[in-house]
């Protein structure tokens, strides 16, 4: 089946540790996406890639960083300097085109992380 | 101001209902819309996107008005399973792909 796979589904993250959330999509899509929710706010967007070896910071990018080397695979790794982690992380990806207007987004199930 | 803004409700409505909800965008370069829903603890899922002249998917209607900047979505007949919240997103096109999302807006069917 086509579709996005996060993994894992729940992670529990000591203080001062890093964790890195895994994202792959065998959509062949070009753009895929991190986003952050929590309780009571819309998903915010950490960061985003376009294209394979390249990203971009989105609005929340402090704390976490990202790695694009294959067009499938694009994780996220929550360092220790994120202070307030406690979230449910999603990763999307997308269609990316010359004329891109209404080409939606495809979430993957999300992974919830919390801090021990 | 944020630029996607929905109320959060909860909107509790019977079974059969008609319920309609607003959406408001304050970015004019946005271009392209959608509807999304997400049920409690899970991802959001497409449900739809806005077009100009207005679409209709079933029991769904989308609606944009882009003078007054807003984004509407429709649900006839509700079902039980329609209870959700329901997600208004923004997107400019022209090369950038970023999405903004609004907080939701919660609805519940009751029997």
């Amino acid at each position: 089946d086509g579709g996005i796979t996060q993994s894992p589904k729940y992670l529990f993250r000591k203080e001062g540790q890093n964790v890195t959330l895994s994202c792959e999509q065998n959509l062949n899509h070009d753009a895929m996406y991190w986003y952050r929710q929590d309780p009571g706010q819309g998903l915010r967007l950490i960061y985003y890639s376009q294209i394979v070896n390249d990203f971009q910071k989105g609005d929340i990018a402090e704390g976490y960083s990202v790695s694009r080397e294959k067009k499938e695979s694009f994780p996220l790794t929550v360092t220790s300097a994120q202070k307030n982690p406690t979230a449910f992380y999603l990763c999307a990806s997308s269609i990316r085109t010359v004329s891109s207007s209404n080409q939606p987004q495809h979430f993957g199930d999300g992974t919830r992380l919390s801090i021990l | 101001r944020k630029e996607v803004e929905q109320d959060p409700g909860p909107f509790n409505v019977p079974e059969g209902a008609t319920v309609a909800f607003n959406c408001t965008y304050s970015n004019s370069a946005s271009q392209s819309f959608f509807w999304y829903r997400q049920d409690c603890r899970k991802e959001p899922k497409l449900l739809m996107s806005v077009y100009s002249s207005g679409n209709e998917d079933g029991r769904f209607t989308a609606q944009l008005n882009r003078a007054s900047q807003y984004i509407s979505l429709l649900i006839r007949d509700s079902k039980l399973s329609d209870s959700a919240t329901y997600l208004c997103v923004a997107k400019r096109d022209f090369g950038n792909e970023k999405l903004t999302f609004g907080t939701g807006t919660r609805l519940t069917i009751i029997p």
